[in-house]
C-alpha cells in the first residue's frame, strides 16, 4: 500500500525558501505510472495546485508560482522535493504531496495524498 | 484563465438528497473530479472522471457531467457525509490544474 508523508521546517522566514520533502513508500516514483504532486491550501481556505513532477524530471507547473518554483525527483531514495523562493506570509498554507494523475493523462486525479503539513511564513 | 464555481454551502436533513453543482464554460467537455475533505484531514478523492467511484467510495455518491455544469450527489446522507467538497480539472488551454472554492456540506 502506498504512502506518502511530507517533511521540512514548519517556520519560514519571509523571503527565504520553502522546501519540503515527500518521501514515498510501497510503491516506486520509477514506476512510470504517475506524475508525483504538490499542492497546497492556506488557512480556512481552498484548495491550490503547485506542480507536478515525473520521474523523468519533466514538470508541469502553476503559471502563477512558475516563476519561484523548482522540483525534483530522487529516485534512489524515491523522494521528490518541492523550493520554493521568496516566500511571503501569502505562503503560508499546509502543504500536501499527492500521487497523481496517471502518466498518460494530465486530466486525470490525485487519487492519494499525503497528510500534509503546515509551513507558516513568519519573521 | 479556467474559473469553476461552486456554492459556498449546501445543506441537507440526514437521509435526502445532497447536490453539490460545479460550474464551468463547457465543463461537460473536460474531465472533473471530486475530493471530500473533512476537518483535519486530507483531500480524498470520492469521484474520478466524472462519475467513476475510486474503490471503497459508497454507491451513494455519483457525479455526472454535462454542458455547463458538473454535479456531485449523494444519496441517503449521513451524518459522516459533512464535509468540504472540491470539484477539479485540467485547463489544457494554459496546463493548469483547476479547482473550484468548495462547497460545505451540512447535515441538519
Amino acid at each position: 500500500q502506498v504512502h506518502l508523508q511530507e517533511s521540512g521546517p514548519g517556520l519560514v522566514r519571509p523571503s527565504q525558501t520553502l522546501s519540503l520533502t515527500c518521501s514515498v513508500s510501497g510503491g516506486s516514483i520509477s514506476s512510470g505510472d504517475y506524475y508525483w504532486s504538490w499542492l497546497r491550501q492556506p488557512p480556512g481556505k481552498g484548495l491550490q495546485w503547485i506542480g507536478f513532477i515525473y520521474h523523468s524530471g519533466t514538470t508541469y507547473y502553476n503559471p502563477s508560482l512558475k516563476s519561484r518554483l523548482s522540483t525534483s525527483v530522487d529516485v534512489s531514495s524515491n523522494q521528490f522535493s518541492l523550493k520554493l523562493t521568496s516566500v511571503s506570509a501569502a505562503d503560508t498554507a499546509v502543504y500536501y504531496c499527492a500521487r497523481g494523475p496517471h502518466s498518460w493523462d494530465t486530466n486525470g486525479d490525485f487519487d492519494l495524498w499525503g497528510q500534509g503539513t503546515l509551513v507558516t511564513v513568519s519573521s | 484563465s479556467y474559473v469553476l464555481t461552486q456554492p459556498p454551502s449546501v445543506s441537507v436533513a440526514p437521509g435526502q438528497t445532497a447536490r453539490m453543482t460545479c460550474g464551468g464554460n463547457d465543463i461537460g467537455s473536460k474531465s472533473v473530479h471530486w475530493y471530500q475533505q473533512k476537518p483535519g484531514q486530507a483531500p480524498m478523492v470520492v469521484i474520478s472522471y466524472d462519475r467513476d467511484r475510486p474503490s471503497g467510495i459508497p454507491e451513494r455518491i455519483s457525479g455526472s457531467n454535462s454542458g455547463n455544469t458538473a454535479t456531485l450527489t449523494i444519496s441517503r446522507v449521513e451524518a459522516g457525509d459533512e464535509a468540504d467538497y472540491y470539484c477539479h480539472v485540467w485547463d489544457s488551454s494554459s496546463d493548469d490544474v483547476v479547482f473550484g472554492g468548495g462547497t460545505k456540506l451540512t447535515v441538519l
